[in-house]
């Protein structure tokens, strides 16, 4: 299986920050990664596919980088809405596999 | 609008079983793979089990294999999720998902948009 790394774990910022959050796969999976953002409660929200395709609807100051074993979600400017945990997930290969998420806090 | 509404969660005995489901609305529901994922509370998220549009073909996370059996009516725009031998283990919120194309072998096409709201299962004596 190949396994998904996140860091941070965990990540407080302010409103108006720019964050990045990294994803790295145990071997090469292209440019198969994905990025969702879950509020408490609530199901899992796609944000970005294929590492940078931004999913309609999303804000464009999310964005994503990558590929082969190392990927990157950036927020340009944090708001008060972002605050979440995000999970990368690729999907190169089966089984699917998330990294463990990454909370984003309040500073 | 696409939708996707679980439902069949409770609880449950180990050992017992329980089918979950998932209502699908909103789009051409045979011509998606769809998923099942789960989240134990406080946890990540872990897939679980996916299936062809056909229902041809279907997939799963070694820690259900044997145990739980994924299959859809495509005749009423229904997934199901049948799950037997269930362990403490199993609780968690189970989501269903929809994938991008029919053909779950296409790589490109295995991220999940939208999710429902989650089924809670409760695996305790």
């Amino acid at each position: 299986d190949i396994q998904m790394t996140q860091s941070p774990s965990s990540l407080s910022a302010s409103v108006g920050d720019r964050v990045i959050i990294t994803c790295r796969a145990s071997q090469s999976i292209s440019s198969y990664l994905n990025w969702y953002q879950q509020k408490p409660g609530k199901a899992p929200k796609l944000l970005i596919y294929a590492a940078s395709s931004l999913q309609s609807g999303v804000p464009s100051r999310f964005s994503g980088s990558g590929s082969g074993t190392d990927f990157t979600l950036t927020i340009s400017s944090l708001q008060p809405e972002d605050f979440a945990t995000y999970y990368c997930q690729q999907s190169y290969s089966s089984p699917i596999t998330f990294g463990q998420g990454t909370r984003l806090e309040i500073k | 609008e696409v939708q996707l509404l679980e439902s069949g969660g409770g609880l449950v005995q180990p050992g017992g079983s329980l089918r979950l489901s998932c209502a699908a609305s909103g789009f051409t529901f045979s011509s998606y793979a769809m998923s099942w994922v789960r989240q134990a509370p406080g946890k990540g998220l872990e897939w679980v089990s996916a299936i062809s549009g056909s229902g041809g073909i279907t997939y799963y996370a070694d820690s259900v294999k044997g145990r739980f059996t994924i299959s859809r009516d495509n005749s009423k725009n229904t997934l199901y999720l049948q799950m037997n031998s269930l362990r403490a283990e199993d609780r968690a919120v189970y989501y269903c998902a929809k994938a991008q194309s029919s053909n779950w072998y296409d790589l490109g096409s295995r991220w999940f948009d939208p999710w429902g709201q989650g089924t809670l299962v409760t695996v305790s004596s």
